[in-house]
């Protein structure tokens, strides 16, 4: 069974720039949720979607954005991106219904901002 | 006081030697308890998996949760140079609830 996909693996953008960011989960996932890791930060939670729609949402600001498409793939988006965004940006996914909490990480896509 | 505490480490030891890992946490409705590895520039992989209090073991690896104290801990039996990573603890309430993270404690094993 494919795990969960993430792309590109590696964006190299300028300040002001946007960045697009691509998940699969794994098939029958239908939870995707993306967190930032900055150096020496952990894991920062960013979004939360299910079933297509924004369930949650991190303390970040709104140019953070994305959405879920109806095969449960998601998009991750920042707009006018600032050096501070730099970081490994990773998805996971989730098998729907209760009890299972644990959430399956892709390899992630590293963003370098200059 | 953060919701879930991480000492960061580094922890160095040498292979072969028994690791101990251990997380705390500030909210008692936590229910779901896991244990992720993650090696450099890669993404977290799930280890362990407890739900509630108890013992579980996997291998050379056992997770532990004492609620009473809000005290997680793994432990690595004979550890080797390949477990070297960053372990990070997470936990839920469940129900939807988002995972809280720790930090994640650097181990390296030295041969």
């Amino acid at each position: 069974e494919a795990g969960v996909t993430q792309s590109p693996t590696h964006l190299i953008k300028t300040r002001g720039q946007q960045a697009t960011l691509r998940c699969s989960p794994i098939s029958g996932h239908t939870s995707v949720y993306w967190y930032q890791q900055a150096l020496g930060l952990g894991l920062q939670f960013l979004l939360w979607y299910d079933e297509g729609e924004e369930r949650n949402r991190g303390n970040f600001p709104p140019r953070f954005s994305g959405r879920q498409f109806p095969n449960y793939s998601s998009e991750l988006n920042v707009n006018a991106l600032e050096l501070e965004d730099s970081a490994l940006y990773l998805c996971a996914s989730r098998f729907p219904g209760g009890g299972g909490e644990t959430q399956y990480f892709g390899p992630g896509t590293r963003l370098l901002v200059l | 006081q953060k919701e879930v505490e991480q000492d960061p480490g580094p922890l160095s030891v040498p292979e072969g030697a028994i690791v101990s890992l251990n997380c705390t946490y500030s909210n008692s409705a936590f229910q779901y308890f896991m244990w992720y590895r993650q090696y450099s520039r890669k993404g977290p992989e799930l280890l362990m998996y407890t739900y509630s209090s108890g013992n579980k073991e996997d291998g050379r690896f056992t997770a532990q949760v004492d609620k009473s104290s809000k005290y997680i801990s793994l432990f690595i039996r004979d550890s080797q140079p390949s477990d070297s990573a960053t372990y990070l603890c997470a936990m839920s309430q469940g129900n939807n609830r988002k995972l809280i993270w720790g930090l994640g404690t650097s181990l390296a094993v030295n041969p």
